[in-house]
Protein backbone atom coordinates (compact mmCIF):
# COMPACT_ATOMS: atom_id res chain seq x y z
CA UNK A 1 0.00 0.00 0.00
CA UNK A 2 1.14 3.55 -0.14
CA UNK A 3 3.12 5.15 2.53
CA UNK A 4 4.97 7.74 3.73
CA UNK A 5 8.64 7.78 5.81
CA UNK A 6 10.16 10.63 7.48
CA UNK A 7 13.48 9.06 9.24
CA UNK A 8 14.11 12.13 11.33
CA UNK A 9 11.75 12.67 14.76
CA UNK A 10 13.67 15.30 15.45
CA UNK A 11 16.14 18.07 13.74
CA UNK A 12 17.51 20.59 16.14
CA UNK A 13 19.66 23.45 14.03
CA UNK A 14 21.28 26.87 14.95
CA UNK A 15 19.17 29.95 13.60
CA UNK A 16 20.45 31.05 9.98
CA UNK A 17 21.65 27.26 8.84
CA UNK A 18 19.67 25.11 6.11
CA UNK A 19 17.07 23.38 6.71
CA UNK A 20 16.26 19.98 4.98
CA UNK A 21 13.99 17.52 6.40
CA UNK A 22 13.52 14.17 4.34
CA UNK A 23 10.42 12.83 2.67
CA UNK A 24 10.58 9.63 0.66
CA UNK A 25 7.02 7.49 -0.48
CA UNK A 26 5.98 4.93 -1.99
CA UNK A 27 2.95 4.79 -4.26
CA UNK A 28 1.37 2.53 -6.56
CA UNK A 29 -0.28 5.68 -9.31
CA UNK A 30 0.94 9.01 -9.47
CA UNK A 31 1.18 10.53 -6.28
CA UNK A 32 0.32 14.16 -4.94
CA UNK A 33 3.07 14.97 -2.52
CA UNK A 34 2.33 17.62 0.75
CA UNK A 35 3.90 19.33 3.35
CA UNK A 36 1.77 20.64 6.83
CA UNK A 37 3.22 22.42 9.38
CA UNK A 38 1.54 22.28 12.85
CA UNK A 39 3.19 24.62 15.61
CA UNK A 40 2.33 24.07 19.28
CA UNK A 41 -1.63 24.11 19.92
CA UNK A 42 -2.68 25.19 16.18
CA UNK A 43 -3.96 23.38 13.25
CA UNK A 44 -2.10 21.47 10.51
CA UNK A 45 -1.44 24.10 7.97
CA UNK A 46 -0.65 23.04 4.20
CA UNK A 47 3.16 24.62 3.52
CA UNK A 48 3.42 23.40 0.27
CA UNK A 49 2.11 20.75 -2.42
CA UNK A 50 3.62 18.85 -5.29
CA UNK A 51 2.84 20.25 -9.15
CA UNK A 52 2.34 17.95 -11.89
CA UNK A 53 4.17 19.57 -14.54
CA UNK A 54 7.43 19.48 -11.80
CA UNK A 55 7.16 23.51 -11.34
CA UNK A 56 9.16 23.47 -8.03
CA UNK A 57 6.69 24.70 -4.83
CA UNK A 58 7.63 27.34 -2.49
CA UNK A 59 5.97 28.88 0.46
CA UNK A 60 7.61 31.34 3.18
CA UNK A 61 10.92 30.21 2.02
CA UNK A 62 10.49 26.12 2.41
CA UNK A 63 11.02 24.58 -1.33
CA UNK A 64 10.68 21.05 -1.92
CA UNK A 65 10.98 18.88 -5.26
CA UNK A 66 9.18 16.26 -6.11
CA UNK A 67 11.71 13.37 -7.35
CA UNK A 68 10.00 10.44 -8.91
CA UNK A 69 13.07 8.60 -9.73
CA UNK A 70 14.11 8.74 -6.01
CA UNK A 71 10.41 9.07 -4.82
CA UNK A 72 11.49 11.44 -2.20
CA UNK A 73 10.11 15.48 -1.72
CA UNK A 74 12.31 16.65 0.73
CA UNK A 75 11.74 19.75 2.46
CA UNK A 76 14.35 22.57 2.59
CA UNK A 77 15.06 26.47 3.26
CA UNK A 78 18.15 28.43 2.78
CA UNK A 79 18.09 29.72 6.35
CA UNK A 80 16.02 28.75 9.61
CA UNK A 81 14.17 31.24 11.54
CA UNK A 82 13.49 30.71 15.54
CA UNK A 83 9.53 30.81 13.71
CA UNK A 84 10.33 27.86 11.48
CA UNK A 85 10.46 25.59 15.17
CA UNK A 86 7.07 23.12 15.02
CA UNK A 87 6.00 19.80 13.98
CA UNK A 88 6.60 19.22 9.79
CA UNK A 89 4.14 16.23 8.22
CA UNK A 90 4.74 14.82 4.52
CA UNK A 91 1.82 13.57 3.12
CA UNK A 92 0.80 11.72 0.25
CA UNK A 93 -2.76 11.02 -1.69
CA UNK A 94 -2.91 9.17 -4.97
CA UNK A 95 -4.47 10.48 -8.44
CA UNK A 96 -6.10 7.22 -8.25
CA UNK A 97 -8.38 6.87 -5.47
CA UNK A 98 -8.36 2.97 -5.70
CA UNK A 99 -5.32 2.82 -4.13
CA UNK A 100 -5.17 5.05 -1.21
CA UNK A 101 -8.82 5.96 -1.46
CA UNK A 102 -8.86 9.22 -1.23
CA UNK A 103 -7.39 9.71 2.19
CA UNK A 104 -3.79 11.81 3.08
CA UNK A 105 -1.22 9.73 4.20
CA UNK A 106 0.63 11.08 6.78
CA UNK A 107 4.14 10.55 8.00
CA UNK A 108 5.07 10.32 11.39
CA UNK A 109 6.06 13.53 11.55
CA UNK A 110 9.65 15.72 12.28
CA UNK A 111 9.89 18.20 15.16
CA UNK A 112 12.08 20.78 13.93
CA UNK A 113 13.45 23.25 16.88
CA UNK A 114 15.74 26.08 16.05
CA UNK A 115 17.52 27.89 18.64
CA UNK A 116 19.22 31.13 18.73
CA UNK B 1 -6.47 31.38 10.26
CA UNK B 2 -8.32 27.92 9.27
CA UNK B 3 -11.78 28.07 7.77
CA UNK B 4 -12.56 24.84 9.46
CA UNK B 5 -14.22 25.24 12.46
CA UNK B 6 -14.49 22.67 15.09
CA UNK B 7 -16.05 22.50 18.63
CA UNK B 8 -15.34 21.79 21.55
CA UNK B 9 -11.82 22.60 21.99
CA UNK B 10 -11.74 20.43 24.61
CA UNK B 11 -13.71 17.83 25.68
CA UNK B 12 -13.14 15.87 29.35
CA UNK B 13 -15.23 12.97 29.79
CA UNK B 14 -15.09 9.39 31.88
CA UNK B 15 -14.53 6.21 30.97
CA UNK B 16 -17.75 4.20 29.48
CA UNK B 17 -19.40 7.89 28.73
CA UNK B 18 -20.15 9.34 24.93
CA UNK B 19 -18.07 11.63 23.31
CA UNK B 20 -19.59 13.84 20.22
CA UNK B 21 -17.30 16.30 18.68
CA UNK B 22 -18.39 18.37 15.76
CA UNK B 23 -17.04 20.20 12.44
CA UNK B 24 -18.15 22.47 10.83
CA UNK B 25 -16.23 22.13 6.99
CA UNK B 26 -15.33 24.96 4.93
CA UNK B 27 -17.60 26.70 2.73
CA UNK B 28 -18.03 24.83 -0.37
CA UNK B 29 -15.88 21.97 0.36
CA UNK B 30 -17.55 18.67 -0.22
CA UNK B 31 -14.95 16.39 1.65
CA UNK B 32 -14.69 15.96 5.30
CA UNK B 33 -11.88 13.87 6.80
CA UNK B 34 -11.77 13.10 10.60
CA UNK B 35 -8.23 11.97 11.69
CA UNK B 36 -7.15 11.20 15.24
CA UNK B 37 -3.36 12.62 16.58
CA UNK B 38 -2.48 10.91 18.97
CA UNK B 39 0.33 11.67 22.07
CA UNK B 40 3.03 11.02 19.67
CA UNK B 41 1.45 13.07 17.13
CA UNK B 42 0.89 10.65 14.37
CA UNK B 43 -2.25 10.67 12.22
CA UNK B 44 -4.99 8.22 12.46
CA UNK B 45 -7.16 8.31 9.83
CA UNK B 46 -11.05 7.59 10.82
CA UNK B 47 -13.43 8.44 8.46
CA UNK B 48 -14.63 10.65 5.66
CA UNK B 49 -17.18 11.88 3.82
CA UNK B 50 -18.07 13.00 0.16
CA UNK B 51 -21.04 15.33 0.94
CA UNK B 52 -22.93 13.15 3.45
CA UNK B 53 -22.06 9.72 2.17
CA UNK B 54 -19.35 7.81 3.62
CA UNK B 55 -16.56 6.85 1.20
CA UNK B 56 -14.13 4.56 4.16
CA UNK B 57 -13.60 4.48 7.65
CA UNK B 58 -11.48 2.34 9.89
CA UNK B 59 -12.80 -0.81 11.50
CA UNK B 60 -12.38 0.97 14.91
CA UNK B 61 -14.70 3.72 13.72
CA UNK B 62 -17.16 1.18 12.46
CA UNK B 63 -17.91 -0.18 15.76
CA UNK B 64 -17.43 2.55 18.52
CA UNK B 65 -17.43 5.70 16.68
CA UNK B 66 -20.63 6.99 14.93
CA UNK B 67 -19.45 10.08 12.58
CA UNK B 68 -22.10 11.66 9.71
CA UNK B 69 -22.43 15.03 7.66
CA UNK B 70 -25.81 15.93 7.34
CA UNK B 71 -26.97 18.16 5.17
CA UNK B 72 -27.28 22.11 6.48
CA UNK B 73 -25.69 20.78 9.75
CA UNK B 74 -22.02 20.79 11.41
CA UNK B 75 -20.42 17.32 10.88
CA UNK B 76 -19.73 15.35 13.96
CA UNK B 77 -18.01 12.58 15.23
CA UNK B 78 -19.25 10.49 18.21
CA UNK B 79 -17.80 8.08 20.81
CA UNK B 80 -20.27 5.67 21.90
CA UNK B 81 -18.47 4.48 24.89
CA UNK B 82 -15.14 6.02 25.79
CA UNK B 83 -12.11 4.45 26.29
CA UNK B 84 -8.55 5.80 28.11
CA UNK B 85 -6.80 5.14 25.18
CA UNK B 86 -9.06 7.14 22.88
CA UNK B 87 -7.39 10.32 24.42
CA UNK B 88 -5.93 12.42 21.35
CA UNK B 89 -6.56 14.95 19.57
CA UNK B 90 -9.21 14.72 16.83
CA UNK B 91 -9.07 17.01 13.73
CA UNK B 92 -11.68 17.36 11.31
CA UNK B 93 -10.28 18.84 7.65
CA UNK B 94 -12.06 19.79 4.71
CA UNK B 95 -11.46 20.00 0.58
CA UNK B 96 -12.47 20.32 -2.67
CA UNK B 97 -13.31 17.33 -5.05
CA UNK B 98 -10.39 18.57 -7.65
CA UNK B 99 -7.80 19.75 -5.71
CA UNK B 100 -6.24 17.12 -2.94
CA UNK B 101 -5.30 19.20 -0.52
CA UNK B 102 -7.18 19.68 3.10
CA UNK B 103 -7.84 22.38 4.99
CA UNK B 104 -7.90 21.42 8.83
CA UNK B 105 -9.51 22.74 11.68
CA UNK B 106 -7.61 23.27 15.04
CA UNK B 107 -9.07 19.99 16.97
CA UNK B 108 -10.90 19.05 20.22
CA UNK B 109 -8.39 17.78 22.51
CA UNK B 110 -10.43 14.57 24.19
CA UNK B 111 -9.34 13.80 27.66
CA UNK B 112 -11.26 10.44 28.90
CA UNK B 113 -10.04 10.28 32.60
Amino acid sequence: GDSVTQTEGLVTLTEGLPVMLNCTYQSTYSPFLFWYVQHLNEAPKLLLKSFTDNKRPEHQGFHATLHKSSSSFHLQKSSAQLSDSALYYCALTSLNYGSSGNKLIFGIGTLLSVKP
Amino acid sequence: NSKVIQTPRYLVKGQGQKAKMRCIPEKGHPVVFWYQQNKNNEFKFLINFQNQEVLQQIDMTEKRFSAECPSNSPCSLEIQSSEAGDSALYLCASGGLSQNTLYFGAGTRLSVL
